[in-house]
């Protein structure tokens, strides 16, 4: 069973048009991460979720923002899509334990690929 | 930086050949190295990782030692299979951060 959810496995978008993309775990995980992953290039991380403690890298855009309502649910929103945003998004959770370290093993989503037109 | 060089790919073997996949780090900091797969369609997933220098890590015949004289953390196994077709990702973890910085993936193709 999946453990790491990521809904839809595609999405398509038009240049400009706001995009949602989501994530749930059956973890009970207290870290949630979102990657950037382009074809044939390195998983680039967006941002984080320690808790409700959102960390975001310091050379994400603007356009990205995230959304954790609960420990279950992450959220991905792209305000305004440009075609250079166009890639594979990775969903992945892990534990911390205690004074911000973490287990040794994320778990990954499929992945949603988005395009955008 | 805190970066993760891999071999490019696709490495191409028949079943039963040996494997080796490249993988250095920037020697900033002692990093926990990884590495993970991804099966087609499939989200990436731990393979193994070691701590500290000199561990070796090893699951499912694939072995990983990590050589801090040589900031690298190869990939290899003894004897291949179709079934390990795969993208194989080199990383890292310093210690105090929570997220990993992953190397560009190599995708291994074994043929029968």
């Amino acid at each position: 069973d999946a453990m790491v959810i990521q809904n839809p496995r595609y999405q398509v978008t038009q240049f400009g048009k706001p995009v949602t993309l989501s994530c749930s775990q059956t973890l009970n995980h207290n870290v949630m991460y979102w990657y950037q992953q382009k074809s044939s290039q390195a998983p680039k991380l967006l941002f984080h979720y320690y808790d409700k403690d959102f960390n975001n890298e310091a050379d994400t855009p603007d356009n990205f923002q995230s959304r954790r309502p609960n420990t279950s649910f992450c959220f991905l929103d792209i305000r305004s899509p440009g075609l250079g945003d166009a890639a594979m998004y990775l969903c992945a959770t892990t534990q911390a334990r205690g004074l911000g370290s973490v287990d040794e093993k994320l778990f990954f989503g499929s992945g949603t690929q988005l395009s955008v037109l | 930086g805190n970066s993760v060089t891999q071999m490019e790919g696709p490495v191409t073997l028949s079943e039963e050949a040996f494997l080796t996949i490249n993988c250095t780090y920037t020697a900033t900091g002692y990093p926990s190295l990884f590495w993970y797969v991804q099966y087609p369609g499939e989200g990436l997933q731990l393979l193994l990782k070691a701590t500290k220098a000199d561990d070796k890590g090893s699951n499912k015949g694939f072995e990983a030692t990590y050589r801090k004289e040589t900031t690298s953390f190869h990939l290899e196994k003894g004897s291949v299979q179709v079934s390990d077709s795969a993208v194989y990702f080199c990383a890292r973890r310093n210690t105090g951060r929570r997220a990993l910085t992953f190397g560009s993936g190599t995708r291994l193709q074994v043929q029968p």
